[in-house]
């Protein structure tokens, strides 16, 4: 069965302070690997989007990895703002599926920044 | 230009009662897709719709829930007789095409609450 899991479920840092979120998928074939940001009470944002043969990647002060031998990816936040304080979802696409959109979707980590 | 746009944001409903939860979609956008996201859970796959092609239903969960796609914009899903279960944020998402490739744009979802 294809799925997504992350961790840690949740997390609190201070600000300032850099932070790794993980995420472990058993989806195959795999197509690529995203990292969607949801604020509270709003729509996931898309952050960065990992293909199969692409190690990192990076977004201002976030930098996403992959290592599709091990089917783990991780996002790493620098320098942690209070505005960083959101659920990290982690989304994997299936290859050639034909249903769902061929997305799966992790439970997310919810990061919490504290002045 | 503008988002992804959902309505109403929240809603409450007693028991039993059928509800209607809108969406409009980015200008241009083929693909459309309904997600479901229960507290502590990850996103829901409902239903999609691209171009004029049969709707995917495959993700809904009851007969008690439907969709629609009018002029291949905006869409309605419709879930009849609601129960306590129901209650969840409902998302939206278009984006220019069907395959995972394509990144797709949230709507900032309606809050259902069945009493």
């Amino acid at each position: 069965k294809n799925q997504v899991e992350q961790s840690p479920q949740s997390l609190i840092i201070l600000e300032g302070k850099n932070c790794t979120l993980q995420c472990n998928y058993t989806v195959s074939p795999f197509s690529n690997l995203r990292w969607y940001k949801q604020d509270t009470g709003r729509g996931p944002v898309s952050l960065t989007i990992m293909t199969f043969s692409e190690n990192t990647k990076s977004n201002r002060r976030y930098t996403a990895t992959l290592d599709a031998d091990t089917k783990q990816s991780s996002l790493h936040i620098t320098a942690s703002q209070l505005s960083d304080s959101a659920s990290y979802i982690c989304v994997v696409s299936e290859a050639y599926g034909g249903s769902q959109g061929n997305l799966i979707f992790g439970k997310g980590t919810k990061l919490s920044v504290k002045p | 230009g503008a988002g992804v746009s959902q309505s109403p944001s929240n809603k409450v409903t007693e028991k039993g009662k059928d509800v209607e939860l809108r969406c409009d979609p980015i200008s241009g956008h083929t693909a459309l897709y309904w997600y479901r996201q229960s507290l502590g859970q990850g996103l829901e796959f409902l239903i999609y719709f691209q171009g004029n092609s049969a709707p995917d239903k495959s993700g809904l969960p009851s007969d008690r829930f439907s969709a629609e796609r009018t002029g291949g914009s905006v869409s309605t899903l419709t879930i009849q007789r609601t129960q306590q279960e129901d209650s969840a944020v409902y998302l939206c998402a278009s984006s220019w095409g069907h395959r995972s490739s394509y990144e797709q744009y949230f709507g900032p979802g309606t809050r259902l609450t069945v009493t």
